[in-house]
């Protein structure tokens, strides 16, 4: 099944504490983007990636990184988190060469930070 | 940047009444996504508008996009329970791999 997988589905972590969320597509996708949604918010960009070692910031990237050294993955990092992470976060993956299908998104990763 | 307006902010309808969801851009839309979301969990691709009046369905779904307002409208006939949930609408970039700018989202209940 063509699928976006995220994990863990809910994670729970203290201050400064380093977490990795991962994402892997199996759709051969080369575009791939992290969202994260907060109430009244709506969805925002952390990072996207346009090919393998290929990324960029989006519009809220401050506290996160990420990398893409395989085309399937592309892992979400908080080297430090701070309560104001705490976020449901997504992420996607997109066809080459056009958007009408715009994005596929995994299942969401809800992450609080105390 | 691009942004997106969606109304209601919420919605509660009893079901089978018909309902409809309005998204309009502050820029020139190229293309427009609705996409609908359970609550807490991941977004479904329902459908993509791209020329001016077209129209589309899905199931009992039906979308409009209107070039000139710069809106779409997304409308529900017969509303059932397992419509219940968040309806987002994004707009696809004018090109390139920019990235799509999202709705704030409706929440929709269905009161069986």
């Amino acid at each position: 099944e063509a699928q976006v997988t995220q994990n863990p589905r809910y994670l729970i972590t203290v201050t400064g504490k380093k977490l990795t969320v991962t994402c892997s597509q199996n759709m051969n996708h080369e575009y791939m983007s992290w969202y994260r949604q907060d109430p009244g918010l709506g969805l925002r960009q952390i990072y996207y990636s346009m090919n393998v070692e290929v990324t960029d910031k989006g519009d809220v990237p401050e506290g996160y990184k990420v990398s893409r050294k395989e085309k399937r993955n592309f892992p979400l990092i908080l080297e430090s988190p701070s309560p104001n992470q705490t976020s449901l976060y997504f992420c996607a993956s997109k066809i080459t060469g056009g958007w009408y299908y715009g994005y596929t998104f995994g299942s969401g990763t809800r992450l609080t930070v105390v | 940047s691009q942004e997106l307006e969606q109304s209601p902010q919420s919605l509660i309808v009893q079901e089978g009444k018909n309902l409809t969801i309005n998204c309009t851009s502050s820029k020139t839309l190229y293309g427009l996504y609705w996409y609908k979301q359970k609550y807490g969990e991941g977004l479904i691709f329902l459908m993509m508008l791209q020329k001016g009046g077209e129209e589309k369905s899905h199931e009992k779904i039906t979308a409009k996009l209107d070039e000139k307002k710069q809106q779409s409208s997304l409308h529900i006939t017969a509303s059932q329970p397992s419509h219940a949930g968040i309806y987002l609408c994004g707009a696809a970039p004018s090109g390139g791999y920019q990235k799509v700018t999202f709705g704030t989202g409706t929440k929709l209940q269905v009161i069986p």
